[in-house]
């Protein structure tokens, strides 16, 4: 089983540009999570796919968005980047059912922004 | 005002000692919680589901007061290995999970 991937493992843009960031899910889950984790500090959530669209949103603006294929993978896309979305974009992947079924995290992508 | 909140740390602890991370929440309406462990540059990985009852496994034990609304974390006869960050983690409808910063442990020869 290869558990959740996600790439790129290190991405480097510039101010202004775009970046789409890739996850596929541990087998057997169908919803994706996104999350951000700044330097120091605990993943903050973004958004959770379900059945191919977004569940839940956490307090990130519209340049966060997201999408979810049939076999349940998923991309994160953001648009007119700025310095301060350097950060590691963590991917963690579920089953729906069942409140305290585990959520597992996939290495990340480490996002700097110059 | 975070929705999580933790001693950031770090623990500096000698093998073998007896450590303990505390934890509170904010939202009262949270239904699930857990402490997951983050080595440096890695991914969060679950340590354990933590359960008003109280839980063991092995030498952790996690304790939540749901009154209080504080979550607590026991590690008896550190080891080196045990040397991570400690996130507190509380889930709301539908597994959004709300991370805090997360406690430094760090356990010394």
């Amino acid at each position: 089983d290869a558990g959740v991937t996600q790439s790129p493992t290190h991405l480097i843009k510039t101010r202004g540009q775009q970046v789409t960031l890739r996850c596929s899910p541990k087998s057997g889950h169908d919803t994706v999570s996104w999350y951000q984790q700044a330097l120091g500090q605990g993943p903050q959530f973004i958004f959770q796919y379900y059945e191919e669209e977004e569940r839940q949103r956490g307090n990130f603006p519209d340049r966060f968005s997201g999408h979810q294929f049939p076999n349940y993978s998923s991309e994160l896309n953001v648009n007119a980047l700025l310095l301060g979305d350097s950060a590691l974009y963590l991917c963690a992947s579920s089953v729906s059912s069942g409140w305290n079924t585990e959520a597992f995290f996939g290495q990340g992508t480490r996002l700097t922004v110059v | 005002r975070k929705e999580v909140e933790q001693d950031p740390g770090p623990f500096n602890v000698p093998e073998g000692a007896t450590v303990a991370f505390n934890c509170t929440y904010s939202n009262s309406a949270s239904q699930s919680f857990f402490w997951y462990r983050q080595d440096c540059r890695k991914e969060p990985k679950l340590l354990m589901s933590v359960y008003s009852s109280g839980n063991e496994d092995g030498r952790f034990t996690a304790q939540l007061n749901r009154a209080s609304q504080y979550i607590s974390l026991l590690i008896r006869d550190s080891k080196l290995s045990d040397s991570a960050t400690y996130l507190c983690v509380v889930g709301r409808s539908s597994y959004k999970l709300i991370f805090g910063s997360g406690t430094r442990l760090l356990v010394r020869p």
